[in-house]
């Protein structure tokens, strides 16, 4: 089974605090993305790489940096956290392939920003 | 710009009805789309797609319809039970190198038992 993990379940950080969000992948996949979910919006995608140290903004990247220095890890870094940053981040892979899309999603990390 | 809608946003039925939600795309050349089931509290998992080059697929109570020309997509849920309620999503592949998916905003389906 293709396991997604991220660093932490919830967060709660204080307006001006620079943060770290972590996402693991086992399965050796290609492609990476970081989402954010908010009641009523969907999924709105931040940034997503497609290799190591390679990346491509999103709908949402204001705010947000990212860094994928292995294969299996891509970062969200929130420069200087903003109560409007408050949400649940989403990470997924996915391998590279025409054929094969099916996206692995990891439990998600709800950030709250005082 | 690129963009998914989905409708409705909320979707009561009773057990044992069937449940319709539909899409929008607007991007003309998407090939791909998903459709992804997030139950309370959990991650939102795969449950069917659909190609472009396909009208219509099915896998058991679940089915996807596609209409290229109206750039239109909708899942169908059958004999509906309390376990389907949850939010769905559904989504379309953006025709770009680095596959980038749009997701809709969501529909909270509750089946009452």
């Amino acid at each position: 089974d293709v396991k997604v993990t991220q660093s932490s379940r919830y967060l709660v950080k204080r307006t001006g605090e620079k943060v770290f969000l972590e996402c693991v992948q086992d399965m050796d996949h290609e492609n990476m993305f970081w989402y954010r979910q908010d009641p009523g919006l969907g999924l709105r995608l931040i940034y997503f790489s497609y290799d190591v140290k390679m990346k491509e903004k999103g709908d949402i990247p204001e705010g947000y940096s990212v860094s994928r220095e292995k294969k299996e890890r891509f970062s969200l870094i929130l420069e200087s956290a903003s109560t409007n940053q408050t949400s649940m981040y989403l990470c997924a892979s996915k391998v590279y392939s025409l054929s094969y899309n099916e996206q692995f999603f990891g439990p998600g990390t709800r950030l709250t920003v005082l | 710009g690129e963009n998914v809608e989905q409708h409705p946003s909320t979707l009561s039925v009773q057990e044992g009805d069937s449940a319709v939600i539909k899409c929008t795309y607007s991007d003309s050349a998407s090939n791909y789309f998903p459709w992804y089931k997030q139950e309370l509290g959990k991650r939102p998992q795969l449950i069917i797609d659909i190609r472009s080059n396909v009208g219509e697929k099915k896998d058991q109570r679940i089915a996807v319809t596609l209409n290229k020309t109206a750039k239109h997509f909708s899942l169908h849920i059958t004999e509906t039970q309390p376990e389907d309620s949850a939010v769905y999503f559904c989504a379309a592949r953006m025709k770009t190198s680095y596959d980038k998916v749009i997701f809709g905003p969501g529909t909270s389906l509750s089946v009452i038992p």
